[in-house]
């Protein structure tokens, strides 16, 4: 079974610091995504990588940043928290090799909060 | 912009009920999945229709894809309190595209 991890359940941060949240994939895909899920609004994609090093901007990336230096991992990184980040955070994966590219696999989720 | 328009956005029901989820765009998706996520989890993938008119049964649940490929139902028989979940549809927009477009789901309680 592919099994996506990631690093915190719940976390609390204050305005102004910098956080970093870790997804982690066993799978080998290709495929990784960071989405955010707010009542009313749904899963919104923040970014997406296909490889290693590389990513693209999803529908709300402003005021997030990734980093993708392995294949298994794909990271999050908030420069200055802000308020109106607290959100529940979602990680996926997905292969166009091994599956189809249009499955994901979610991790169990980071709720955030941004005191 | 594709958008995905899930309704009713929320049902609550008694054990034993069938009920019926409806997810619908008026853009043509290439594929159409259906997600179930508890609270607290990240969503679970149940199901990827692709042709139109596809339906496809994993044991209570029915779904079927539009013929025009722009349209979704989910329908559960007999509903038990471990339907209770957060129903997601999601569209691929291309052949093989790796981006969905997510619907803003339907929160559905059974009570026993």
């Amino acid at each position: 079974d592919v099994k996506v991890t990631q690093s915190s359940r719940y976390l609390v941060k204050r305005t102004g610091e910098k956080v970093f949240l870790e997804c982690v994939q066993d799978m080998d895909h290709e495929n990784m995504f960071w989405y955010r899920q707010d009542p009313g609004l749904g899963l919104r994609l923040i970014y997406f990588s296909y490889d290693v090093k590389m990513k693209e901007k999803g529908d709300i990336p402003e005021g997030y940043s990734v980093s993708r230096e392995k294949k298994e991992r794909f990271s999050l990184i908030l420069e200055s928290a802000s308020t109106n980040q607290t959100s529940m955070y979602l990680c996926a994966s997905s292969s166009p090799v091994f599956l189809r590219a249009d499955e994901q696999f979610f991790g169990p989720g980071t709720r955030l909060t941004v005191l | 912009t594709q958008l995905l328009e899930q309704s009713p956005q929320f049902l609550s029901i008694q054990e034993g009920e069938n009920l019926t989820v409806y997810c619908n765009s008026s853009s043509v998706f290439s594929s159409l999945q259906w997600y179930r996520q508890e609270p607290g989890e990240g969503p679970v993938l149940l199901v990827t229709v692709v042709t139109g008119g596809e339906v496809k049964k994993l044991k209570r649940l029915t779904f079927q894809f539009g013929d025009a490929r722009k349209d979704s139902s989910l329908h559960i028989t007999a509903a038990q309190p471990g339907d209770t979940g957060l129903y997601l549809c999601a569209g691929a927009t291309q052949g093989g595209s790796e981006k969905l477009v997510f619907g803003k789901g339907t929160k559905l309680t059974v009570n026993p």
